[in-house]
């Protein structure tokens, strides 16, 4: 089946740094991926839909300039925590949307970056 | 670890209740969810039910939970056109494993 992965799995880093998390969907292409943030014990939140080739679309509430969505392939969308802060610690988490000849319409998860700001 | 299983397609015809199923592994999770996912959208938090619960009902949403057999099931009454959608079942404390979701058809 389809598989998408996440790198790192997770991440420790210093207040004010800048870190990466990569989303790849490894044997299909995905147009569209998903961000979304886990906070310790809650439910997944959306952060925003990266479609490749075009900016993202965040949700309310979610900072732009702090969270750089770039969907640069079909395979790839990067997500930069820019200037983190320990309240940024959370558990990432990406999926990929495959729409097949078929037209089902689904949706594949990653594994799931832990960022933890110090 | 945790692994969730949820059957993959349900056809339901309008008007009639539907009933979509999911079992767990982990009886340590403290959280059930349900989530669904509109085409082309992401997913979005329909309900969630803590493990200490047997049952919670949201309008046209009841979510039932077994712990004794790990299973969680949510059912929609009066379905209707619009809750044509994928329903993704999730269990989890601090990380959450997701299913790989239901996808409900609205027969007419």
């Amino acid at each position: 089946g389809a598989v998408v992965s996440q790198h790192p799995s997770w991440v420790i880093c210093k207040s004010g740094t800048s870190v990466k998390i990569e989303c790849r969907s490894l044997d299909f292409q995905a147009t569209t991926m998903f961000w979304y943030r886990q906070f310790p014990k809650q439910s997944l939140m959306l952060m925003a839909t990266s479609n490749e080739g075009s900016k993202a679309t965040y949700e309310q509430g979610v900072e732009k300039d702090k969270f750089l969505i770039n969907h640069a392939s079909l395979t790839l969308s990067t997500l930069t925590v820019t200037s983190a802060h320990p309240e940024d610690s959370s558990f990432y988490i990406c999926s990929a949307r495959v729409l097949t000849s078929g037209g089902t319409d689904t949706q594949y998860f990653g594994p799931g970056t832990r960022l933890t700001v110090l | 670890g945790e692994d969730v299983e949820q059957s993959l397609f349900l056809s339901v015809r309008e008007g009639d209740s539907s009933v979509i199923n999911c079992t767990y592994t982990d009886s340590s999770s403290t959280y059930l969810y349900w989530y669904k996912q509109e085409p082309g959208a992401g997913l979005q938090l329909l309900t969630y039910i803590f493990s200490n619960m047997d049952m919670k009902q949201d309008q046209r949403l009841t979510v039932l939970l077994n712990k004794k057999d790990k299973h969680l099931s949510l059912r929609i009454a009066d379905t209707q056109t619009g809750d044509s959608a994928i329903y993704f079942c999730a269990a989890g404390n601090d990380k959450i494993i997701f299913g790989k979701g239901t996808r409900l058809h609205i027969l007419p």
